[in-house]
């Protein structure tokens, strides 16, 4: 069975920091990966989604993600963390074209000024 | 153009009472999710529209959670009779077709909390 692991469950970093927040899956067949984000008060928001290609996958607001098929991971970064990124991320994975997906139990991210 | 909008935002109920939860899609997405977030755990895939008809209720608890789908439009998920496990934050998402590089869009959720 799938399942997707996101080992921190709240991360603080300081504004203009870096950030790298894990993901291990485990899928049967190709994984078609996600990171979404939640902010206060709003929907999931989908940060950048990987199926092929080049590895490192970019997305909305300064996101990145790189795919690594040997670790089974899919680890999100930014080089520099703004206020306005405190959030909840949450990273999934699930079958090409579909959107029954697997989510991770979500990180807290909080940013100090 | 709206987003997918789900009603009531935040709902309080007692043990054995029925709650009904609306999801209104993206206008002219065929796929509609239901999704459930339980206090500190994972989001949780409850079932899978394709216009009106059910592709996938595997992920529904038990029989007290029904869902439907009207006309392929709006959908709603009746919780009947309510119990204390239930509580927590359902999503809902739509897209617009299966078999391609499509993405879900959210809903903010539902806060459902059962005394």
């Amino acid at each position: 069975a799938q399942s997707v692991t996101q080992p921190d469950i709240h991360i603080t970093v300081s504004e203009g920091a870096s950030l790298e927040l894990r993901c291990n899956y485990s899928y049967g067949a190709t994984p078609y990966l996600f990171w979404y984000v939640q902010s206060p008060g709003q929907g999931l928001q989908l940060l950048l989604k990987y199926f092929s290609g080049d590895t490192l996958v970019q997305g909305i607001k300064g996101f990145e993600a790189e795919f690594k098929r040997s670790q089974s991971s899919f680890n999100l970064r930014k080089p520099s963390v703004h206020w306005s990124d405190a959030a909840e991320y949450f990273c999934a994975v699930g079958p090409f074209g579909n959107e029954k997906l697997t989510f991770g139990t979500g990180t807290r991210l909080t940013i100090i000024p | 153009e709206a987003g997918v909008t789900q009603f009531p935002s935040h709902s309080v109920i007692e043990k054995g009472q029925t709650v009904t939860l609306r999801c209104d899609p993206i206008s002219g997405h065929d796929n509609l999710y239901w999704y459930r977030r339980v206090m500190g755990k994972e989001i949780k895939f409850l079932l899978h529209f394709v216009k009106e008809s059910k592709q996938d209720e595997s992920g529904m608890p038990n029989n007290r959670f029904l869902a439907e789908r009207t006309g392929g439009t709006y959908s709603t998920l009746k919780v009947q009779p309510a119990e204390l496990e239930d509580s927590g934050v359902y999503f809902c998402a739509s897209s617009q077709r299966q078999g391609t590089n499509t993405e879900a869009f959210f809903g903010q959720g539902t806060r459902l909390t059962v005394v």
